[in-house]
């Protein structure tokens, strides 16, 4: 049973950067999408960015400019950088695990199978 | 940029069927992907593909899409679905992007 688990400071300043690690127990680390998802206090879910085994990124147009998202897989494990963080960035914090399969050539994905149980973060000086 | 739209609440009594839409521009080309959360708890995947159940789920979860519409029916609906639903579908770039959720009161 493969599960994730997300840790960091459940405090940070304005216009510091906010750093969270994503441990996966129990499978496989390659051959998925790994992605961080966040939660504002009573708002819905915001995509933030996913990275693969190999290190390819995708992220969030919107929040491209201040994150990086990384990988060690020797550690089983994978990291989010948000930088310059303002109070809007106060939030509940996932990760969660994505597969996806090749039909014809093409990637389809199969969604986001595995979750973290979140961690909070508030942006506060 | 790109945006799916879902109704902020749905009710129905227990025993009925709930249907969640989902609106997007690119679903027509895109798979929708559908998340359970209950207060407090991390998202579940419901519905992957458009139609895909992944295995654990209640065969009351269903979905659907026709055109720019993805559907999440449930039937039969039980006081233990009452939570809030989201879809997910990927924009022309490949960047994932969710609805704004659809809160589910079982009357």
């Amino acid at each position: 049973q493969v599960q994730l688990q997300e840790s960091g400071p459940g405090l940070v300043k304005p216009s510091e950067t906010l750093s969270l690690t994503c441990a996966v127990y129990g499978g496989s680390f390659s051959g998925y999408y790994w992605s961080w998802i966040r939660q504002p206090p009573g708002k819905g879910l915001e995509w933030i960015g996913e990275i693969n085994h190999s290190g390819s990124t995708n992220y969030n147009p919107s929040l491209e400019s201040r994150v990086t998202i990384s990988v060690d897989t020797s550690k089983n494990q994978f990291s989010l950088k948000l930088r310059s963080v303002t109070a809007a960035d106060t939030a509940v914090y996932y990760c969660a695990r994505g597969s996806a399969t090749l039909v014809r050539g093409l990637i389809v994905h199969n969604g986001m199978d595995v979750w973290g149980q979140g961690t909070t973060v508030t942006v506060s000086s | 940029s790109y945006e799916l739209t879902q109704p902020p609440s749905v009710s129905v009594s227990p025993g009925q069927t709930a249907r969640i839409t989902c609106s997007g521009d690119a679903l027509p080309k895109q798979f929708a992907y559908w998340y359970q959360q209950k207060p407090g708890q991390a998202p579940v995947l419901v519905i992957y593909k458009d139609t895909e159940r992944p295995s654990g789920i209640p065969e009351r979860f269903s979905g659907s899409s026709s055109g720019t519409t993805g559907t999440l029916t449930i039937s039969g609906v039980q006081a233990e679905d009452e939570a809030d639903y989201y879809c997910q579908s990927a924009d022309s770039s490949g960047a994932w992007v969710f609805g704004g959720g659809a809160k589910l009161t079982v009357l």
